[in-house]
């Protein structure tokens, strides 16, 4: 069974500081990775999609990247901002698209 | 432009009622998923469907049934609510396999008591 582990649970930055979320999963057998965002009482928006054969994908200040051999993903958001304070969840994929989550990652960027 | 959408937002149930949660998509999507989230555990898969008329059972089922007799709207039900399944539910939708990243809707917010 798939297990999805992001550490640390709890990170606070001060503004301008850059932000290195790591996740990281037991079997390299994904079809993709996702990350998302998740503000308080709200949804989960989704950040960045990495497809299992490519290794980084950038939007603006985000860059996401995945080692499968290693288990590893890491998401970089440059130049923080306290608007980028929200929980983190990255995901792996199946077939079947089910994404198995991991717990969060709760980010505070003070000003 | 609506995306996915989830009612009702919020509910408090006694132990022993039943509910349907609604779930519509207005995108056209063929998968569509039931999530509940819990302090400290994620979000766990319950139900999922490949298609209309299609379900199939995900990492925490029991206690739940599902059904997706149109494209759009995916219901999921409690027939004999219990506190364990007090939690935020989320219902998420994407286009099929290969073809893009997810939608999630807004969450409904169940308490049973």
């Amino acid at each position: 069974k798939q297990e999805v582990t992001q550490i640390p649970a709890a990170l606070s930055v001060p503004e301008g500081e850059n932000l290195v979320l790591n996740c990281s999963f037991t079997d390299s057998a994904i079809y993709n990775l996702q990350w998302f965002r998740q503000d308080p009482g709200k949804g989960l928006t989704s950040l960045l999609l990495i497809q299992s054969s490519q290794r980084e994908q950038t939007s603006g200040r985000l860059n996401a990247s995945l080692d499968k051999s290693s288990g590893r993903s890491t998401l970089y958001i440059a130049a923080s901002q306290p608007g980028d304070s929200a929980t983190y969840l990255c995901a792996s994929t199946d077939s079947w698209g089910k994404l198995q989550f991991g717990a969060g990652t709760q980010v505070v960027v003070t000003p | 432009n609506a995306g996915v959408t989830q009612t009702p937002k919020f509910r408090v149930l006694k132990t022993g009622q039943s509910m349907t949660l609604l779930c519509a998509q207005d995108m056209n999507h063929e998968y569509m998923y039931w999530y509940r989230q819990d302090p400290g555990m994620g979000l766990r898969l319950i139900h999922y469907s490949v298609g209309e008329g299609t379900t199939a059972k995900g990492e925490v089922p029991d206690g739940y049934n599902v059904s997706r007799l149109k494209k759009q709207n995916f219901l999921l039900g409690l027939e004999s609510a219990a506190p364990s399944q007090t939690s935020v539910y989320f219902c998420a939708s994407r286009p099929g396999t290969g073809l893009g990243g997810y939608t999630f809707g807004s969450g409904t917010r169940l308490t049973v008591v």
